[in-house]
């Protein structure tokens, strides 16, 4: 019954390499994000898409595109991996995309470029 | 923009024993507050939040804050901490109204419970 999945657990893989991080949620929201954890435990926001729709997206290197199929899914993949995108990454979605929704995380994915 | 710091980067206590963490915001404009609490190797979990009326609000496992708009706090407490609540937690803060409100969060405190 898990309400925020993503996969895999953990992706290590060498420079250069393009990888991709996928998440699905079954809560029935209308919002997802990505966000990104640094090993000193900062959490920032990558990315939301509000139905299928990209609303925000920070000041992240263009070898980060996300892609949302449907609303249940959103999916990160990267480009050329470099050593500092080494972090966890967390998979999260509200209801609405308002300032008043809670997130709801997966469990992350922790990536560690070699 | 609105930023949160939380000052403490690690705060141990000993089980049952009383802990407050703190939070501080930074905004123009009203604000929305939250806390979430990360156990490891899994994803943030919501604790509690602040969006309006009473400025004492109580969460799950125990937990309380209290909003306090003249000092731009909003702190965290347990009157008696377990071994269970070992984890680490994070302020956070929302205040936009479009649709494309962003949640900021703090950099987050360990709380460590000693037996």
């Amino acid at each position: 019954d898990t309400a925020v999945s993503q996969t895999p657990k953990y992706l290590v893989t060498q420079m250069g390499n393009d990888k991709s991080i996928k998440c699905e949620q079954n809560l029935g929201h209308d919002t997802m994000y990505w966000y990104k954890q640094d090993s000193k435990k900062f959490l920032k926001i990558m990315f939301s898409y509000n139905n299928k729709e990209l609303i925000i997206n920070e000041t992240v290197p263009n070898r980060f595109s996300p892609k949302s199929p449907d609303k249940a899914h959103l999916n990160l993949h990267i480009n050329s991996l470099e050593l500092g995108d080494s972090a966890v990454y967390f998979c999260a979605s509200s209801q609405e995309a308002l300032y008043n929704s809670p997130l709801h995380f997966g469990n992350g994915t922790r990536l560690t470029v070699t | 923009a609105q930023s949160v710091t939380q000052l403490d980067s690690q705060v141990p206590v000993f089980e049952e024993a009383p802990v407050e963490l703190r939070c501080n915001y930074s905004s123009s404009v009203s604000v929305y507050l939250f806390w979430y609490v990360q156990y490891p190797n899994q994803g943030l979990q919501l604790l509690l939040k602040y969006l309006s009326g009473s400025t004492l609000v109580k969460g799950i496992n125990g937990f309380e804050a209290e909003f306090n708009k003249s000092q731009t706090s909003f702190h965290l407490r347990k009157p008696s901490v377990h071994i269970s609540d070992t984890a680490e937690y994070f302020c956070a803060v929302s205040e936009g109204y479009s649709s494309a409100s962003k949640i900021i969060f703090g950099s987050g405190t360990r709380l460590s419970i000693r037996p």
